[in-house]
């Protein structure tokens, strides 16, 4: 089935320090969404990116959808203590009418003051 | 503004009892999913159903079954609780087309002992 690599697992970081993450894929993905889940909480849906190439921000977040289509990056700009939690990214495959996603392994993001 | 509610948040069982999950979404989806969280390996999807009337298997459905109760709600049963079965159980949901992002509750914390 397919697979998703996300790296680092962790990162250790001052506040003010930009952060980069990425996402690699054995398969072509058409669908790249990056998540964040805050302790106790469920995953909740940062950006959602649809397009080889595209370039996409929110606030002080931006993701990319790689060229290639099996690879998308996450860079934080700026961190900030509330920054704190596990992003993960997700692929859809083409072909796929459903929504079924591929989940990668997370990012354990923490932030010092 | 309730999204998804997962029922329960907590619960401990015995190696052999049985459970129901249950799991609500108050946006009109089409499409549901029941995911595990275990430490390092992300969401593994479980069970997905498509749309109303409709189920299929995930990656990981051995020991569970579901039922597609409604078009609001989906549930998650385990016949004979296993300690492999200890996870953060997740219910998602999307609009169905292959471009809606899934929305997630704030998941139930299972542990079989």
């Amino acid at each position: 089935g397919q697979q998703l690599n996300q790296s680092p697992q962790s990162m250790f970081i001052q506040e003010g320090e930009d952060v980069s993450m990425n996402c690699t894929s054995s398969s072509i993905f058409n669908t790249w969404l990056w998540y964040k889940q805050d302790p106790g909480e469920g995953p909740v849906l940062l950006i959602a990116l649809y397009k080889a190439g595209e370039l996409t921000s929110n606030g002080r977040l931006t993701a990319q959808f790689g060229i290639t289509r099996k690879d998308s990056f996450l860079n934080i700009s700026a961190s900030i203590p509330s920054d704190v939690g596990i992003y993960f990214c997700a692929g859809r495959a083409g072909g796929t009418s459903y929504g079924k996603l591929t989940f990668g392994q997370g990012t354990i993001l923490t932030v010092h003051p | 503004n309730a999204g998804v509610t997962q029922t329960p948040k907590f619960q401990v069982l015995k190696t052999g009892q049985s459970m129901t999950l249950q799991c609500a979404q108050d946006m009109n989806h089409n499409s549901m999913y029941w995911y595990r969280q275990d430490p390092g390996m992300g969401l593994r999807l479980i069970y997905y159903s498509a749309s109303e009337g409709t189920t299929d298997k995930g990656e990981v459905p051995n020991g569970y079954n579901v039922s597609r109760l409604n078009k609001r709600e989906f549930s998650l049963r385990l016949e004979s609780a296993a300690p492999s079965q200890t996870s953060v159980y997740f219910c998602a949901s999307s609009q169905g087309s292959s471009n809606q992002p899934q929305h997630f509750g704030d998941g139930t914390r299972l542990s079989i002992l």
